[in-house]
């Protein structure tokens, strides 16, 4: 089966890190661009992230440019989102999804970061 | 930035009957190769978004024909057609054409 799960979302203070990872399985994410997408509570979607095929290409939303670093491991079939200075605006829930037909066509779970003290 | 409209933003609909969505960007979608760079997806309660339509008329892979994607440039329509009870949720377009991807503000869809 295709699927995407993410992990490494938690409770974290304001100016934190964390560290979250998205693992592939039934498909290898050599062959496809991949993002990361939020939904802060009650609200709707954005996207935050994108990597290229090899990891060569990175684009950030502008509210994490400077803050967050997309990286991939191809051979672990896996996407890491790497978080800093995070803040409370950081809030939400994170999805990984795959680029296919110029739209995300597989979605994971999501996992959940708050940013608190 | 391409800035992505939807309306309306809430729609209750009889089980059945029709429903449409509209979805404006702020600029054309359309790319030189003829493709329209618009998708659709749907989050139903609880659950991740799933993609129902990409380049703007084409569904995905196991979505039913009771779903259809219209419009080319900067003006989209997503109609439903015999709305079912599986069908309440968020649908929200997204431009694909450039990054940033944008969203809409999402159109919630509830039954009567």
């Amino acid at each position: 089966e295709v699927q995407l799960v993410e992990s490494g979302g938690g409770l974290v203070q304001p100016g934190g890190s964390l560290r979250l990872s998205c693992a592939a399985s039934g498909f290898s994410i050599t062959t496809y661009w991949m993002s990361w997408v939020r939904q802060a509570p009650g609200k709707g979607l954005v996207w935050v992230s994108y990597a290229n095929n090899d990891g060569s290409t990175k684009t950030y939303a502008d509210s994490v440019k400077g803050r967050f670093t997309i990286s991939r491991d191809n051979a672990e079939n896996k996407l890491y989102l790497q978080m800093n200075s995070l803040r409370a605006e950081d809030t939400a829930v994170y999805y990984c999804a795959r680029h296919a037909m110029s739209a995300f066509d597989i979605w994971g779970l999501g996992t959940v970061v708050t940013v608190s003290s | 930035e391409i800035v992505m409209t939807q309306s309306p933003l809430s729609l209750h609909v009889t089980p059945g009957e029709s429903a449409s969505i509209s979805c404006r960007s702020s600029q054309s979608l359309l790319n030189s190769n003829g493709n329209n760079y618009l998708n659709w997806y749907l989050q139903k309660p609880g659950q991740s978004p799933q993609l129902l339509i990409y380049l703007g008329s084409n569904r995905a892979s196991g979505v039913p024909d009771r779903f259809s994607g219209s419009g080319s440039g900067t003006d989209f329509t997503l109609k439903i057609s015999r709305v079912e009870a599986d069908d309440v949720g968020v649908y929200y377009c997204k431009q694909a054409l450039q990054l940033p991807y944008t969203f809409g503000q999402g159109t919630k869809v509830e039954i009567k």
